[in-house]
């Protein structure tokens, strides 16, 4: 069965303490791992997507990688605005679908 | 900002009621979805659409029936509303996949409430 899992559910950090969020996923022949902000009252927000094993995307204070089993977002020197709740997602062979995470909610504490 | 809209963004009805949610979208893209979002449970897909009249149910999909006879439209429709259908709902869409799958965007929700 294709599962997404996320943690942990909630963080919190100190302005500037940089940290790593984790999204271990099962998925048959995986054709996209797909990362999302979203903010209180509002919808995702596409932040990145990774295809192959190695593969790394840069944006800002936020870097995802991809491994077989994970993905991890990285987050370097985060600030107040970067607060959210992240969500991992995953699309497999001969799939139509996006099968999310629960999300993790991060704060960031000035 | 991908071109999504949906309507209502807030609705409140009583239970036993039809209510329909409309998703329209600019993008001519040929995937549409529809979520719900509820504490504790994350995204959990309802319905989706790959086409125009081409249509296939999601992990949560009892109680509720979707149409698309438009690219641009995709309907969600609960047809007696029940309290536990009170949720945030979100649209999204895909363009075409191939080897690789492309990312969704989403819509701003709408929030419904049955009482």
């Amino acid at each position: 069965e294709d599962q997404v899992t996320q943690s942990p559910e909630a963080l919190r950090l100190q302005e500037g303490e940089s940290s790593s969020l984790n999204c271990s996923y099962t998925v048959s022949g995986l054709r996209g791992l797909f990362w999302y902000r979203q903010d209180p009252g509002k919808g995702p927000e596409f932040l990145f997507t990774l295809y192959s094993a190695g593969e790394e995307k840069e944006k800002e204070r936020l870097k995802a990688t991809l491994t077989k089993k994970e993905s991890f977002l990285h987050i370097t020197a985060p600030k107040p605005e970067d607060s959210a709740t992240y969500l991992c997602a995953h699309s497999g062979a001969g799939s139509y679908q996006l099968t999310f995470g629960k999300g993790t909610k991060l704060s960031v504490i000035p | 900002d991908a071109g999504i809209t949906q309507s209502p963004r807030h609705k409140v009805t009583e239970t036993g009621t039809p209510v329909t949610l409309r998703c329209h979208q600019t993008e001519n893209h040929r995937y549409m979805y529809w979520y719900r979002q509820d504490p504790g449970h994350g995204l959990r897909l309802i319905h989706y659409s790959y086409g125009v009249k081409d249509t296939d149910k999601g992990e949560v999909s009892d109680g509720y029936s979707v149409s698309r006879s438009k690219t641009e439209d995709f309907l969600l429709t609960l047809e007696s509303a029940t309290s536990s259908q009170t949720s945030v709902y979100f649209c999204a869409i895909r363009g075409a996949q191939g080897a690789r799958n492309t990312e969704a965007f989403f819509g701003q929700g709408t929030r419904l409430t049955v009482v």
